[in-house]
């Protein structure tokens, strides 16, 4: 079954909006997770990624906050826009090099002006 | 992008017929995954490569072969399709030089058995 899954299929928000999607993870031997945006028609591409001796990162207009207790992760869009709309997918990669990315479902974002 | 090319980006094939997906990569990197993504399942690994000619079995790899002769061109090829192998296959690469390393992505290929 799924390792990492996300909370809400679904997200709109108005233009300028701040944005969260959740993501929890369920194994706890996970240490390295990303984010990664897919548009339509496009593969996925990387947002943003932290290691689990941390619990922030920050990068453009987004943030990515790790809980290791309660094994979640969320995505922060700051001052969302309608170019943000795509659909989120967490990921996590083993505790081995190579290893192959485990994915949730996605969230698909929708940002109306 | 990073140097992913996926061939063809789309086709049509007949239910029972042999197909195979080629994924091409400049960027040298020693590992190469194939997934598949389905609506409500997101992204599964079907299989992955570690190196020329070393290769491994993912969580949806029934009905899936794969080859790599080459460190630049990892195939994934469907002996005889069926129409629950309809999907949008994407090809990765990642240089698993450390642990935290993230995968690139190549543009997908959009599989259609009829």
């Amino acid at each position: 079954g799924e390792s990492v899954g996300l909370h809400l299929p679904t997200l709109s928000v108005q233009e300028g909006d701040n944005s969260i999607i959740n993501c929890a993870y369920s194994n706890s031997a996970s240490d390295y997770f990303i984010w990664y945006k897919q548009e339509s028609g496009k593969g996925p591409q990387f947002i943003i990624d932290i290691r689990s001796n941390m619990d922030k990162r920050q990068g453009q207009r987004v943030t990515v906050l790790l809980n290791k207790t309660v094994k979640h992760l969320s995505l922060q869009i700051a001052a969302t826009q309608p170019g943000d709309s795509a659909v989120y997918f967490c990921a996590e990669n083993g505790h081995q090099a190579g290893t192959a990315l485990i994915f949730g479902k996605g969230t698909t974002l929708s940002v109306s002006s | 992008d990073a140097g992913i090319t996926q061939s063809p980006r789309h086709k049509v094939t007949e239910t029972g017929t042999p197909v195979t997906l080629r994924c091409h990569q400049t960027e040298n990197h020693r590992y190469m995954y194939w997934y598949r993504q389905d609506p409500g399942h997101g992204l599964r690994l079907i299989h992955y490569s570690y190196g020329v000619k070393d290769t491994d079995k993912g969580e949806v790899s029934d009905g899936y072969s794969v080859s790599r002769s080459k460190t630049e061109d990892f195939l994934l090829t469907l002996e005889s399709a069926t129409s629950s192998q309809t999907s949008v296959y994407f090809c990765a690469i990642s240089d698993g030089r450390a642990k935290d390393t993230e995968a690139f992505f190549g543009q997908g290929t959009r599989l259609t058995v009829v």
